[in-house]
């Protein structure tokens, strides 16, 4: 099937600073990757839909100018939280659907879990 | 308002049983219903998608139904094993289009013992 990665899988850093996050689709092309977050004992919570070669678009409530989204190519999209703080803990997991097809079914990253102190 | 609801957070079973995830939903019409399993500290993993003029679909030791009058999805574990213990998701596309999220409920916590 399908395979998405993210990297990094983990990270810990200090508040105020800004950790970027990226979502790659390694065997077929995604228009439109989307941003989850999801924290203990919750369910995955769509952040924003990743649009190749245009500006993200936002759930309400989440912050543009904190999780700055870019999908500069149709296989990759970077998530940067911005001036993290404690409450931005959580695992961050990206999705990405095949443009080619029916784009049905959504794929999956493995996740990254962040940590800030 | 829009809900979609796995009725039990955790379901504890014993190996060889048949395991049966309930997930429900309202004020939508989805053209299909997607199933996931994730593990602890993982992306999900997709399982199977059934559409809205599936009665039920199969694949090995699942089976997912669907009901779009009752606006329900079943899905089955048959044979279970302690392998199968993970947390179960379902998802809809609210639009049917490719290019909108899944909403997805909060999961049932399946542990099959042995």
């Amino acid at each position: 099937g399908a395979v998405v990665s993210q990297h990094p899988s983990w990270v810990i850093c200090k508040s105020g600073t800004s950790v970027k996050i990226e979502c790659r689709s390694l065997d077929f092309q995604a228009t439109t990757m989307f941003w989850y977050r999801q924290f203990p004992k919750q369910s995955l919570m769509l952040m924003a839909t990743s649009n190749e070669g245009s500006k993200a678009t936002y759930e309400q409530g989440v912050e543009k100018d904190k999780f700055l989204i870019n999908h500069a190519s149709l296989t990759l999209s970077t998530l940067t939280v911005t001036s993290a703080h404690p409450e931005d803990s959580s695992f961050y997991i990206c999705s990405a659907r095949d443009s080619s097809g029916a784009g049905e079914t959504q794929y999956f990253g493995p996740g990254t879990r962040l940590l800030v102190l | 308002s829009q809900k979609i609801e796995q009725n039990s957070e955790a379901l504890n079973i014993q190996e060889g049983k048949t395991a049966t995830l309930t997930c429900n939903y309202t004020n939508y019409s989805p053209a299909y219903l997607q199933w996931y399993r994730q593990d602890p500290g993982r992306g999900p993993v997709f399982l199977l998608l059934i559409r809205e003029n599936e009665k039920e679909k199969r694949k090995e030791r699942l089976k997912v139904t669907f009901d779009t009058t009752l606006k329900q999805s079943l899905f089955h574990i048959t044979a279970s094993q302690p392998a199968d213990s993970a947390t179960y998701l379902c998802a809809l596309d609210p639009s049917g289009q490719a290019g909108t999220a899944l909403i997805f409920g909060k999961g049932t916590t399946l542990s099959v013992s042995s």
